[in-house]
């Protein structure tokens, strides 16, 4: 059973930047067969999906993010990050990993998510 | 990419039928088949209940559905349960640029 677990501070100031870790267990992360996303969810609202990689190391961001957000990998841990740069109060969000199905482009296993709070 | 719009709640009894509605547009929900649903309840991470517009992975009950005409991809969940009272989301895939976007939610409530 896949499982998927977030972990980073749970508090960043503004301006700076915030730095997320997914750690990837029960299967291995350089599987061809997936990408690895992250998505965020403001307390009360809905999803929104920041950006993806595959294991190869090419990603996929958000357009509304992309200026400001990396996603990266290393299969050695198997683990993926995200770094968001350049943070506000609008960026505080419970943040999920998720595995994200090359021939189904869905995302069918989850982190248990991680709150994320921006402030001074 | 402007999120995909749901209705803001929804409601029925136990034993009724309640379909949620997910419309997009041509470059994603009308684009490409690849529509998913997500049940989320309070304080938990996202299930996947329907990918592929209407396909269930193993351990989803049959009483849900899902189906796509043009823009608009439908969620039916069939002989509520109390337990079906949680937030649902929509994805799909929006080929530009290989993102994704969701719905803003539909809060389903079992009276």
């Amino acid at each position: 059973q896949v499982q998927l677990q977030e972990s980073g501070p749970g508090l960043v100031k503004p301006s700076q930047t915030l730095s997320l870790t997914c750690t990837v267990s029960g299967g291995s992360i350089s599987s061809g067969s997936y990408y690895w996303s992250w998505i965020r969810q403001p307390a009360g609202k809905g999803l929104e999906w920041i950006g993806r990689i595959y294991t190869s190391g090419s990603t996929n961001y958000n357009p509304s993010l992309k200026s400001r957000v990396t996603i990266s990998v290393d299969t050695s841990k198997n683990q993926f990050s995200l770094m968001l740069s350049s943070v506000t109060a609008a960026d505080t969000a419970v943040y999920y990993c998720a595995r994200n199905s090359v021939d189904h482009l869905d995302f069918d296993y989850w982190g248990q998510g991680t709150l994320v709070t921006v402030s001074s | 990419q402007s999120a995909l719009t749901q209705p803001p709640s929804a409601s029925g009894s136990p034993g009724q039928s309640v379909t949620i509605s997910c419309t997009g547009t041509s470059s994603d929900v009308g684009g490409y088949n690849y529509v998913s649903w997500y049940q989320q309840h309070p304080g938990k991470a996202p299930k996947l209940m329907i990918y592929e517009v209407s396909t269930r992975p193993s351990g989803v009950p049959d009483r849900f559905s899902g189906s796509k005409s043009g823009n608009t991809a439908s969620l039916t969940v069939s002989g509520l349960q109390a337990e079906d009272e949680a937030d649902y989301y929509c994805s799909s895939f929006a080929g530009n640029n290989n993102i994704w976007v969701f719905g803003g939610g539909t809060k389903l409530t079992v009276l």
